[in-house]
């Protein structure tokens, strides 16, 4: 089954405390990005990737990396977590040349 | 600079009523465009999308958009709206100058009364 793949679905944690969300596809795609999704704001940009060791910044950068070594798999680092950071995290996958994104079922994280 | 708009926070209609839910844009030349739906606890999933051609497009469930440029909107419609319907809806467009990368509305909540 085609899908993507984020772990953990949940996660608490604490300031300061690094931690790294997997994303991984199955669709072969080139392209892959993380969004944040807070109330009221919608889905922002965290990173995209075009392809393997092709990262970019998207909107909402600051406090967050990315790495691409291989292409199915996507995480996102936040090496020193801050409240703000408290958030819905998706992840998402497509071909570029159709832009069909598919997305992850989400990470809810809270940091304390 | 907001780049897609949303105006309607949350929508409120009665089963079997029709629905429209806004979306503007504001660049130039005319972008790809999108709609995804979130189901409660769920990931996006893509309803519809404009590349060219026909204004009008259907989607999933029912749903179709009209593609209008003079206006710069993409608004999705719903002729009789099902409870299960119930959901946050977002319109998303991609930049012919940032291929790749899909910029997304605020986010248009409907509840369906029974």
């Amino acid at each position: 089954e085609a899908q993507v793949t984020q772990n953990p679905r949940y996660l608490i944690t604490v300031t300061g405390k690094k931690l790294t969300v997997t994303c991984s596809q199955n669709m072969n795609h080139e392209y892959m990005s993380w969004y944040r999704q807070d109330p009221g704001l919608g889905l922002r940009q965290i990173y995209y990737s075009m392809n393997v060791e092709v990262t970019d910044k998207g909107d909402v950068p600051e406090g967050y990396k990315v790495s691409r070594k291989e292409k199915r798999n996507f995480p996102l680092i936040l090496e020193s977590p801050s409240p703000n950071q408290t958030s819905l995290y998706f992840c998402a996958s497509s071909l570029i040349a159709k832009n069909i994104q598919y997305f992850g079922a989400g990470t809810r994280l809270s940091v304390l | 600079a907001q780049s897609v708009t949303q105006p309607d926070i949350h929508i409120t209609v009665s089963e079997g009523a029709s629905l429209e839910l806004r979306c503007n844009y504001s660049y130039g030349a005319t972008p790809y465009l999108f709609w995804y739906v979130q189901s409660p606890g769920q990931g996006l999933q893509l309803l519809l999308k404009y590349f060219s051609g026909d204004t009008l497009v259907q989607g999933i469930k029912g749903f179709e958009a009209e593609f209008k440029r003079s206006q710069s909107s993409f608004n999705l419609r719903k002729p009789s709206v099902h409870w299960s319907d119930a959901a946050e809806y977002f319109c998303a467009v991609e930049r012919g100058s940032t291929l790749g990368r899909l910029y997304f509305g605020r986010g248009t909540q409907l509840t369906v009364w029974p």
